[in-house]
């Protein structure tokens, strides 16, 4: 059974450091990682999707890493800001008639 | 805007009431599911289709019903709702393959 972890649950930082979130998953025959984020009260917005061929995704000041073999991923964010406090979570597919397999998310704070 | 639309965003009931979220999609996505998320637990999945006429259940079947009737749509059915149901409850669909998740908005529901 597959299963992701995120740790720590959350997160509070000063404006301007670069912060690394860590995602682990237990199975590493996967299709791609994809990382989320969520502001409270509202639903999910997808920020970078990582196929299994692939070794890393940026996109602006975000940039995602994945090592299959040791079953982990990291998001990096670059010169963090308040407006990026918000809940991160990553999620694995296994493949068709699999789930999307959710970490329980960081809470990042960043502080001004 | 392309993307997964779903409604009503809030919603009350009473125990024992019935009621059917909606979830459309128009994107010509193979792949929706729904997930419902509580506070500790994550994600998780109820249901899921790969296609019109094809269903399955996730995680957390019991207490909901699905049926695909449509590539666009994906309706959830609480048959007698129960305080136990009380949720945020998010529609997701994919192309299959190597793609990554699109999220609707979410339906807060509270059960009393």
């Amino acid at each position: 059974k597959q299963e992701v972890t995120q740790i720590p649950a959350a997160l509070s930082v000063p404006e301007g450091e670069n912060l690394v979130l860590n995602c682990s998953f237990t199975d590493s025959a996967i299709y791609n990682l994809q990382w989320f984020r969520q502001d409270p009260g509202k639903g999910l917005t997808s920020l970078l999707l990582i196929q299994s061929s692939q070794r890393e995704q940026t996109s602006g000041r975000l940039n995602a890493s994945l090592d299959k073999s040791s079953g982990r991923s990291t998001l990096y964010i670059a010169a963090s800001q308040p407006g990026d406090s918000a809940t991160y979570l990553c999620a694995v597919w296994t493949g068709a008639n699999s789930k999307l397999t959710f970490g329980k998310g960081i809470t990042l704070s960043v502080r001004p | 805007n392309a993307g997964v639309t779903q409604t009503p965003k809030f919603q009350v009931l009473k125990t024992g009431q019935s009621m059917t979220l909606q979830c459309a999609q128009d994107m010509n996505h193979e792949y929706m599911s729904w997930y419902r998320q509580d506070p500790g637990m994550g994600l998780r999945l109820i249901h899921y289709s790969v296609g019109a006429g094809i269903t399955d259940q996730g995680e957390v079947p019991n207490g909901y019903n699905v049926s695909r009737s449509t590539t666009e749509d994906f309706p959830l059915r609480l048959l007698s709702a129960a305080p136990s149901q009380t949720s945020v409850y998010f529609c997701a669909s994919t192309r299959l393959g190597d793609y990554g998740y699109t999220f609707g908005s979410g339906t807060r529901l509270t059960v009393v």
